[in-house]
């Protein structure tokens, strides 16, 4: 059983379309992130989300949005797409807060 | 804000050696430091975490050290395979008010 998955792999959209990537784990896990990893493959963090309220909040642009339907889910909503959120975006969760994260295997988004 | 970074950015070694991958922080009150690999294309594999009342962690071939007094965490790799080729990331699970950090990684290839 996958740990942590995403949906969809692979997302290729037009720039001002909204989308949605899913985010779902099975580890009885109480906290979730969402990172950025841009074209230099640097990782970020976005969102952490802990028994379902936010607690850390990047300076992302509020066209990101995550939300959470219960504890095993967060998925992310972007409005408004734009070029430079082209990336690869990741969801990841943990025990709690500061333990050992596990990762999903990615979203790759590409915005024309 | 929590800073990591990762020496060297880059590494290529023949097949058998043992190596060593460092990773440094500028904030010593560290909670945990957790090591990674990326393979390319795909999520991160959690490799090892230490715990801030810990030292080292071993897992086979790998072995991961924390000093927190100087700032840094080593991993090391025994009997390097070309299977172990990848992109090694140390990160603070827990980088403190400004969130999750994780250093920029070291991509090591191991010629068979």
């Amino acid at each position: 059983d996958t740990a942590v998955s995403q949906t969809p792999k692979y997302l290729v959209t037009q720039m001002g379309n909204d989308k949605s990537i899913k985010c779902e784990q099975n580890l009885g896990h109480d906290t979730m992130y969402w990172y950025k990893q841009d074209s230099k493959k640097f990782l970020k963090i976005m969102f952490s989300y802990n028994n379902k309220e936010l607690i850390i909040n990047e300076t992302v642009p509020n066209r990101f949005s995550p939300k959470s339907p219960d504890k095993a889910h967060l998925n992310l909503h972007i409005n408004s797409l734009e070029l430079g959120d082209s990336a690869v975006y990741f969801c990841a969760s943990s025990q709690d807060l500061g333990g050992e994260q596990f990762f999903g295997p990615g979203t790759r988004l590409t915005v024309l | 804000k929590q800073e990591v970074t990762q020496i060297p950015a880059a590494l290529s070694v023949p097949e058998g050696e043992n190596l060593v991958l460092n990773c440094s922080f500028t904030d010593s009150a560290i909670y945990n430091l957790q090591w990674f690999r990326q393979d390319p294309g795909k999520g991160l594999t959690s490799l090892l975490l230490i715990q801030s009342s810990q030292r080292e962690q071993t897992s086979g071939r790998l072995n991961a050290s924390l000093d927190k007094s100087s700032g840094r965490s080593t991993l090391y790799i025994a009997a390097s395979q070309p299977g172990d080729s990848a992109t090694y990331l140390c990160a603070d699970p827990w980088g403190g008010a400004d969130g999750l950090t994780f250093g920029k990684g070291t991509h090591l290839i191991i010629q068979p």
